[in-house]
Order: structure tokens, then C-alpha cells, then sequence
């Protein structure tokens, strides 16, 4: 068990470029979460997956954000036309089926916004 | 909206001394989780210890527990004995024990630092 591996883990763009985080859960865990969070903040719910299907998202997901789990295993976050705003940590995590199972994160990927 | 408060944004410690940091909640729920997550410099977030609220002993952990107390929504976590790998951001979370509701709801953090 690897535990949740996020890629890249940091990623500086120019402001009006695109860019995508993948996150590949712990093995068998049905379900997968994104989080954002900020300096100085604790981590925000964006969304969530169970298997392949989004079953929850936050209002701080906007129209320039979109992600997916095709095939119920790993995730992608993809963010359009980046906005100064956006940089923060993009946390992934994932658990098992389950209400109160344990939710496991991963290390994060930074994205700074210039 | 379930909403959780650390009031606490910074602590320090002795080493080998016991700390708490405390932490309220707000839920008109009465089914629910509680968490104290660990995010050390490296950011991977850590479980440290949970409480479901259905349980009336509180949780323990080696060194760590927590001092649950329902009516007044007030979740603290104790260190005991503390050590220098203790040293990180410690956030209080919430998660609905309701089927369907699976989001953490975190608080703002308190950052501990262990003093040799």
C-alpha cells in the first residue's frame, strides 16, 4: 500500500494557462476527494467521487474547474484559464466505502499562479 | 452548515510536557465524526486520532487523546509526554455521520511548536 500519490507536487503557471493535478488513491478505495487549501487556512471540500461517479461539489468549484475519475481508480483536476485566486494547495484524498471510514490524504500539489 | 473553530492559532510546549488544543463545533446533527488531523512541514496530512460522538468514552492513541464533550461541542485533544516530531499543524475536522454526506469540514489550524 503506497497511500495516495499526488502528481505533479508543484506547478508554477502564468496566469490564463490551463493545468491538470492527477491523484491515484490507495488501492480499492472507492472513494476519492479534492480539497483546496490556502495559507494559513485548513483544507476546503471541492469534491468527491465514489468509484466513477461525482456525486458532491462544492460552490467553490467553479466553471474553470472540472474533474473526473473515468475509470473509478485514479483522478484528474483540471483548471482552466488559471486566475491568481487559484493558487493554493490541491489536496487529494481517498477512503473506503463506508460512513466514517478513515480518510487518507495525500502530500498535495502546490500550484503557484503568476 | 456544520462549521468548526479552532481558537487557538498558535501553541508551544515544553518538551515532554502535556499540551492541549482545543477545539468547538457547531452541528445540529447527532450522528457525526471527529477528527484531529497532524500536517507536519512535509503537508501530508496525518489521522491522529477519531471520535464518533454515539461513543461516551473518549478516544485514546498512545500519547494522545481527547476529551470529547457532546453538550457542549467542544473536542480537545491532549498530548502527553510531548516530542520534537510533534511539532505541526494540528486541524480539528467534522464528518456527518449521515449517508451520502461524506465532506470533512475543518477548522483554521493551531500550529504547535515543541521547544527542546
Amino acid at each position: 500500500d503506497t497511500g495516495v500519490s499526488q502528481d505533479p507536487r508543484h506547478k508554477i503557471t502564468k496566469r490564463g494557462q490551463n493545468v491538470t493535478f492527477r491523484c491515484d488513491p490507495i488501492s480499492e478505495h472507492n472513494r476519492l476527494y479534492w480539497y483546496r487549501q490556502t495559507l494559513g487556512q485548513g483544507p476546503e471540500f471541492l469534491t468527491y467521487f465514489q468509484n466513477e461517479a461525482q456525486l458532491e461539489k462544492s460552490r467553490l468549484l467553479s466553471d474553470r474547474f472540472s474533474a473526473e475519475r473515468p475509470k473509478g481508480s485514479f483522478s484528474t483536476l483540471e483548471i482552466q484559464r488559471t486566475e491568481q485566486g487559484d493558487s493554493a494547495m490541491y489536496l487529494c484524498a481517498s477512503s473506503l466505502l463506508g460512513t466514517g471510514n478513515t480518510i487518507y490524504f495525500g502530500e498535495g500539489s502546490w500550484l503557484t499562479v503568476v | 452548515a456544520q462549521t468548526v473553530t479552532q481558537s487557538q492559532p498558535e501553541m508551544s510546549v515544553q518538551e515532554a510536557e502535556t499540551v492541549t488544543l482545543s477545539c468547538t463545533y457547531d452541528t445540529s446533527e447527532s450522528d457525526y465524526y471527529l477528527f484531529w488531523y497532524k500536517q507536519p512541514p512535509s503537508r501530508q496530512m496525518i489521522l491522529v486520532i477519531r471520535q464518533e460522538a454515539y461513543k461516551q468514552q473518549n478516544a485514546t492513541e498512545n500519547r494522545f487523546s481527547v476529551n470529547f464533550q457532546k453538550a457542549a461541542k467542544s473536542f480537545s485533544l491532549k498530548i502527553s509526554d510531548s516530542q520534537l516530531g510533534d511539532a505541526a499543524m494540528y486541524f480539528c475536522a467534522y464528518r456527518s455521520g449521515l449517508g451520502g454526506n461524506e465532506k470533512l469540514t475543518f477548522g483554521t489550524g493551531t500550529r504547535l511548536t515543541i521547544i527542546p
